[in-house]
C-alpha cells in the first residue's frame, strides 16, 4: 500500500531532551510537510520541503528542526527550545508542492511532556 | 497573510439531518478551497475541494459552495450518517501558476457528531 508512515504513534519527552519524529512516504511525492495540531487551533505549518536537500520554515518553526536527505524521508526534531511541545504532529506529502494539490497525511504522532 | 475562520466549532445532528459548516477567508486572491475530514486517531483526508472559477461542487451527499464576493465557502452534508462523525477542516490557498509555492491555511476545525 502506498502512503505516509509516521512513527512512533506516542512519544514522551523529558525536560531538556530532543526527540525525533519519523515520517516516511512511498508515494514518490516531491513535497513533504509537518503540521502541528492543537485542540481548537486547526493545523499549523511547522516546516515544508519541496525538494530533497531543501526545506523552508512554516508559521511556527521555532524550537523545531528538519532534514530532507532522501525523497522518502522528512524527520522532525522537537528540540529543548520548544517550550510547549505537547501536541499531535502530522506529516503530509503532495506530488509537487503546489498549493492546489491534495495533501496525503500520515496517522500522526502524539507527543507529551513527562 | 491569509486568515481562515471556521464555524461552528461543534455541531450535533440527528442521523438523516443535514449539516452545514461555514468558513470565511481574508485574502481575496485565494483561489483553492479544500475540505478535509479527520476521523479519530487518524490523519485528515481530502473529501472535496473547489476552485475559485466554480460556485458549487457536489459529490454524492457532500457539496461545497463558494461565494467569492463575500469571501466565504461552506460544506453541506445531506442525509448524515453516524460514520460522518469526525472533525472537518476547511482551508484556503492561492496558486499563482508554475512551480510557485503557496501555503494552505486551515480553519480551526468543526467536530461533527451524528446521533443514530
Amino acid at each position: 500500500d502506498g502512503g505516509i508512515t509516521q512513527s512512533p504513534k506516542y512519544l514522551f519527552r523529558k525536560e531538556g531532551q530532543n526527540v525525533t519524529l519519523s515520517c516516511e512516504q512511498n508515494l514518490n511525492h516531491d513535497a513533504m510537510y509537518w503540521y502541528r495540531q492543537d485542540p481548537g487551533q486547526g493545523l499549523r505549518l511547522i516546516y515544508y520541503s519541496q525538494i530533497v536537500n531543501d526545506f523552508q520554515k512554516g508559521d511556527i518553526a521555532e524550537g523545531y528542526s528538519v532534514s530532507r536527505e532522501k525523497k522518502e524521508s522528512f524527520p522532525l526534531t522537537v528540540t529543548s527550545a520548544q517550550k510547549n511541545p505537547t501536541a499531535f504532529y502530522l506529516c503530509a506529502s503532495s506530488r509537487q508542492g503546489r498549493p492546489n494539490e491534495k495533501l496525503f497525511f500520515g496517522s500522526g504522532t502524539q507527543l507529551s511532556v513527562l | 497573510g491569509e486568515n481562515v475562520e471556521q464555524h461552528p466549532s461543534t455541531l450535533s445532528v440527528q442521523e438523516g439531518d443535514s449539516a452545514v459548516i461555514k468558513c470565511t477567508y481574508s485574502d481575496s486572491a485565494s483561489n483553492y478551497f479544500p475540505w478535509y475530514k479527520q476521523e479519530l486517531g487518524k490523519g485528515p483526508q481530502l473529501i472535496i475541494d473547489i476552485r475559485s472559477n466554480v460556485g458549487e461542487k457536489k459529490d454524492q451527499r457532500i457539496a461545497v459552495t463558494l461565494n467569492k464576493t463575500a469571501k466565504h465557502f461552506s460544506l453541506h452534508i445531506t442525509e448524515t450518517q453516524p460514520e460522518d462523525s469526525a472533525v472537518y477542516f476547511c482551508a484556503a490557498s492561492k496558486y499563482a501558476g508554475g512551480t510557485s509555492y503557496g501555503k494552505l491555511t486551515f480553519g480551526q476545525g468543526t467536530i461533527l457528531t451524528v446521533h443514530p
